[in-house]
């Protein structure tokens, strides 16, 4: 029979322009969230973290802000470039807990 | 900094074989950490260990999964008897948990294909 995997949602944005990956999470009791960028045939890397003290918070062409109440995180990357092209992937923990659960992943392509 | 080290980085092996996945953390580091990601399934923490000692297994599917971390530089997780459906591709994270920071260092992975 047919396979089924998870169909991971894609973006397509113009190099220079800027992107927003969104992420629904699951857990309300999560008060620390993490962005991972996955490049074809390599590892995840942590690109920027925020607690839920916080709600914005910047790192070099990347903003991740954070909506609690609609439990709702966004990956912000201004001016993309060919070398942003990953899938991207939230991840949620408690505080405190090293344990972290990722969520499906968003496939940015960066068209040249 | 060679960062995490995994081996091998492919696998194929037969149905009923054991197969032992090698993790070199980062020096230094106190936490280390078993995923595996399958296109069904996604990312999917399966153990993590802190100072040498496991912590959290609920993720390990099954009896035939075990992990060990006999010293601070060095873990695996053996499969016996391996399946068709643990084809994956397997992950070793380490992390130095500082304050506020839980960034975990990904390995490359280990790509395992079971027939």
């Amino acid at each position: 029979g047919e396979s089924v995997g998870l169909h991971l949602p894609t973006l397509s944005v113009q190099e220079g322009d800027n992107s927003i990956i969104n992420c629904a999470y699951s857990n309300s009791a999560s008060d620390y969230f993490i962005w991972y960028k996955q490049e074809s045939g390599k590892g995840p890397q942590f690109i920027i973290d925020i607690r839920s003290n916080m709600d914005k918070r910047q790192g070099q062409r990347v903003t991740v802000l954070l909506n609690k109440t609609v439990k709702h995180l966004s990956l912000q990357i201004a001016a993309t470039q060919p070398g942003d092209s990953a899938v991207y992937f939230c991840a949620e923990a408690l505080f405190g807990n090293e344990k972290l659960t990722f969520g499906t992943g968003t496939r940015l392509t960066i068209i040249p | 900094d060679a960062g995490v080290i995994q081996s091998p980085r492919h696998e194929v092996t037969e149905m009923g074989q054991e197969v032992t996945l090698r993790c070199k953390p980062i020096s230094g580091h106190n936490s280390l950490f078993w995923y595996r990601q399958t296109m069904m399934r996604g990312l999917e923490l399966l153990i993590y260990f802190n100072n040498n000692v496991p912590i959290d297994d609920s993720g390990m599917p099954e009896d035939r999964f075990s992990a060990k971390m006999p010293n601070a530089s060095f873990s695996t997780l053996k499969i016996q008897p391996s399946e068709p459906r643990d084809s994956a591709v397997y992950f070793c994270a380490s992390s130095l948990r500082t304050g506020d920071s839980y960034e975990q260092y990904f390995g490359p992975g280990t790509r395992l294909t079971v027939t």
